[in-house]
């Protein structure tokens, strides 16, 4: 079946303690993203990869690191995690221009 | 700034008649259009899409119209169901790696 697994679905932790959110995706997609999702915000894009080591910012990375080793993981990581981290987290990929994003379950993150 | 709104957080409609939920974008770069459904605790998944050279398109119940000239799309689910209670997503996208969405609208379909 074709999908993107997102692991964990539930974090809670403290501010400070480094983590990491692991994607992998069976599609075969060059693309893959992520995005956090907030009430009233939608969905906004953290980072994104266009290809194996090829990463790029989206527009709110500030706090996050990602990287691209293989092509189907892209694994989210926060360093020092702060409470405005707080959020629902989604993977995501795509084959191509002009065609859609599959997404992840998502990932329930809280910092405390 | 939010380049792609929509102004509608939520909406009721009964079961049967029309749903239709509106969408506005300011970046008139924006080419390909797309709607994305979720359901509580899942991600989303893609609807239906529509690229600029149209101005409609339509797969089943749902179709989407896209007005350039106003910077407008509405999606329009006929008849509406109980299965279709979800928040909706509208997104574009200008090149290969950006994709922006709304904030979503919430439909509740009531039986």
């Amino acid at each position: 079946e074709a999908q993107v697994t997102q692991n964990p679905r539930y974090l809670i932790t403290v501010t400070g303690k480094k983590l990491t959110v692991t994607c992998s995706q069976n599609m075969n997609h060059e693309y893959m993203s992520w995005y956090r999702q907030d009430p009233g915000l939608g969905l906004r894009q953290i980072y994104y990869s266009m290809n194996v080591e090829v990463t790029d910012k989206g527009d709110v990375p500030e706090g996050y690191k990602v990287s691209r080793k293989e092509k189907r993981n892209f694994p989210l990581i926060l360093e020092s995690p702060s409470p405005n981290q707080t959020s629902l987290y989604f993977c995501a990929s795509k084959s191509g221009r002009d065609s859609p994003l599959h997404f992840g379950n998502g990932t329930r993150l809280t910092v405390t | 700034d939010q380049q792609v709104k929509q102004n509608s957080p939520s909406l009721s409609v009964q079961e049967g008649r029309i749903s239709i939920l509106n969408c506005d974008y300011t970046n008139s770069m924006f080419d390909y259009f797309l709607w994305y459904k979720k359901y509580p605790a899942e991600g989303p998944t893609f609807l239906i899409s529509i690229s600029s050279i149209k101005d409609k398109n339509e797969d089943g119940r749902f179709t989407v119209f896209l007005n350039k000239s106003a910077k407008h799309l509405s999606l329009h689910i006929v008849p509406s169901q109980p299965g279709d209670s979800a928040v909706y997503f509208c997104a574009a996208e200008t090149s290969y790696d950006k994709v922006i969405f709304g904030p979503g609208t919430s439909l509740s379909v009531i039986p």
